[in-house]
C-alpha cells in the first residue's frame, strides 16, 4: 500500500510569493489532516477533510491560507501571500476512520 | 483548552540504558493517546493507549496509560541508536474529528 506523499519535500521561497504544497493520501481515505509544526514549538492542527468537504479549519491560522481537496482525493494547501512566521513542517496525513492515521514525510517550508 | 505536555524534552543516554518518556494531557472526553516515533521524516506510529487498552508491548518499547493520573509513560529498554528520534505524544481531542493534539516531543539521543 503507498504512503501518504507530499511534495514538495522543500521549498524556499522569499517573503510575498506564493507557494502550494500538496498531498496525496492513501487510496481510499476519506479524511485528510493538515497538521504544521514551527520551529520550537509542537505540531499543530490545521485542518480536515472528510472527502471533499472542510470539516474542521479551526487551526487555520489566518486567511492567507487556502486549503482545497477537489474531487476528495489529493489536496493542496496555498499560502499567499507567505510571511516570514510561515515557515516550518507542513505534514499530512490520511484516515479511514479518523482514529489511525498515516503521516506524510512533510514539507519543510522556508520563507526569507 | 486541551493540552499535551511531555517530559523531558531531551535526553542523552548510552546504549543499552533504560529511558523512561513521559506525557501528560488534559483533555474533554478523552478518547485515545497516541506514541509516535519520528526520524528524518514521517511521524511514525508506536502504540495507541484507550480506556480499554491501557498497557502496550512491542520488542523494547513499551508503554502505559495512567488514567487517574491523566498521563502516559513510553519504556525503552536496551537502547540502541537506532532508537535515536522524536518521540511524540499526541492525544485526540475533544469533538468527533479524530483531531490529535501534540505535546512538544521528547528528543532522545542514544549514544554509542
Amino acid at each position: 500500500e503507498a504512503g501518504v506523499t507530499q511534495f514538495p519535500s522543500h521549498s524556499v521561497i522569499e517573503k510575498g510569493q506564493t507557494v502550494t504544497l500538496r498531498c496525496d493520501p492513501i487510496s481510499g481515505h476519506d479524511n485528510l489532516y493538515w497538521y504544521r509544526r514551527v520551529m520550537g514549538k509542537e505540531i499543530k492542527f490545521l485542518l480536515h477533510f472528510v472527502k471533499e468537504s472542510k470539516q474542521d479549519e479551526s487551526g487555520m491560522p489566518n486567511n492567507r491560507f487556502l486549503a482545497e481537496r477537489t474531487g476528495g482525493t489529493y489536496s493542496t494547501l496555498k499560502v499567499q501571500p507567505a510571511e516570514l512566521e510561515d515557515s516550518g513542517v507542513y505534514f499530512c496525513a490520511s484516515s479511514p476512520d479518523r482514529w489511525s492515521y498515516t503521516f506524510g514525510s512533510g514539507t519543510r517550508l522556508t520563507i526569507v | 483548552e486541551d493540552k499535551v505536555v511531555q517530559s523531558p524534552l531531551s535526553l542523552v543516554v548510552h546504549e543499552g540504558d533504560t529511558v523512561t518518556l513521559n506525557c501528560s494531557y488534559e483533555v474533554t472526553n478523552f478518547r485515545s493517546l497516541l506514541w509516535y516515533k519520528q526520524e528524518k521524516k514521517a511521524p511514525t506510529f508506536l502504540f495507541m493507549l484507550t480506556s480499554s487498552g491501557i498497557e502496550k508491548k512491542s520488542g523494547r518499547l513499551s508503554s502505559i496509560l495512567d488514567k487517574k493520573e491523566l498521563s502516559s509513560i513510553l519504556n525503552i529498554t536496551a537502547t540502541q541508536t537506532g532508537d535515536s528520534a522524536i518521540y511524540l505524544c499526541a492525544v485526540h481531542g475533544s469533538g468527533n474529528t479524530g483531531k490529535l493534539i501534540f505535546g512538544q516531543g521528547t528528543t532522545l539521543q542514544v549514544k554509542p
